[in-house]
């Protein structure tokens, strides 16, 4: 079975410092890869997507940054944080091909101090 | 661009009332809907979807959603709520071919026992 895994769960980080999420998929080969914000009431922006190794598209400019280095590995990233850079993170994926439904995973809460 | 609407923010029930969650899209053509539940410290996961046909699809734990094309709606429900369906719920929809959903910003809902 697919399982994906998301780390850290959670991370406390001051203003200025860099930021590394990472996302891994168990179980499926080349998946559609997600990475998704939500903030309470506000629903899930999403932030970044992948289809294949080094194909990031990304949907909102941000202070933030997507690599794909293998096929089932998806890494949030950023050089300097920003306050507004707290919230949740999630990490979904979905089988190549049509199929629509997404898996998610656990998420990681970041707070910038 | 695809929006989804999602007019209940807060919802308190008592247990054995019945529910509905609204949601409406914007989008004319082709779509895929989704309702997708995340229940207190677990995974957001699917509750039920609908991709064509019976436009009454039924989900896990006795949940049912109704696509109604010309009111551009599909909206959650149940007929008995129970204190553990206390959760958040969102709603998504995907578009036009495009296998990336736009989600609702989600309902809060609290069933008290």
């Amino acid at each position: 079975s697919q399982t994906i895994h998301q780390w850290p769960a959670t991370l406390v980080q001051p203003v200025g410092s860099p930021l590394s999420l990472e996302c891994t998929v168990e179980g499926t080969s080349n998946p559609n890869l997600y990475w998704y914000r939500q903030a309470a009431g506000r629903g899930l922006q999403l932030l970044f997507y992948s289809v294949g190794i080094g194909q990031i598209s990304s949907e909102v400019p941000q202070n933030l940054s997507a690599s794909r280095p293998q096929d089932r590995q998806f890494i949030l990233s950023s050089k300097k944080l920003l306050l507004s850079d707290s919230g949740f993170y999630l990490c979904a994926w979905t089988p190549w091909g049509d199929s629509y439904e997404q898996y998610f995973g656990p998420g990681t809460r970041l707070t910038v101090t | 661009a695809q929006s989804v609407s999602q007019h209940n923010h807060h919802v308190i029930l008592s247990e054995a009332a019945s529910l509905e969650l609204g949601c409406n899209y914007s989008y004319g053509g082709t779509v895929n809907l989704f309702w997708y539940v995340q229940y207190p410290g677990q995974h957001l996961q699917l509750l039920l979807k609908y991709f064509s046909g019976d436009p009454l699809v039924k989900g896990i734990k006795g949940f049912e959603a109704e696509f109604i094309k010309s009111k551009f709606s599909f909206n959650l429900r149940k007929p008995s709520v129970q204190w553990s369906d206390t959760a958040e719920y969102f709603c998504a929809v995907a578009s036009g071919g495009s296998y990336i959903p736009t989600f609702g910003r989600g309902t809060s809902l609290i069933v008290h026992p």
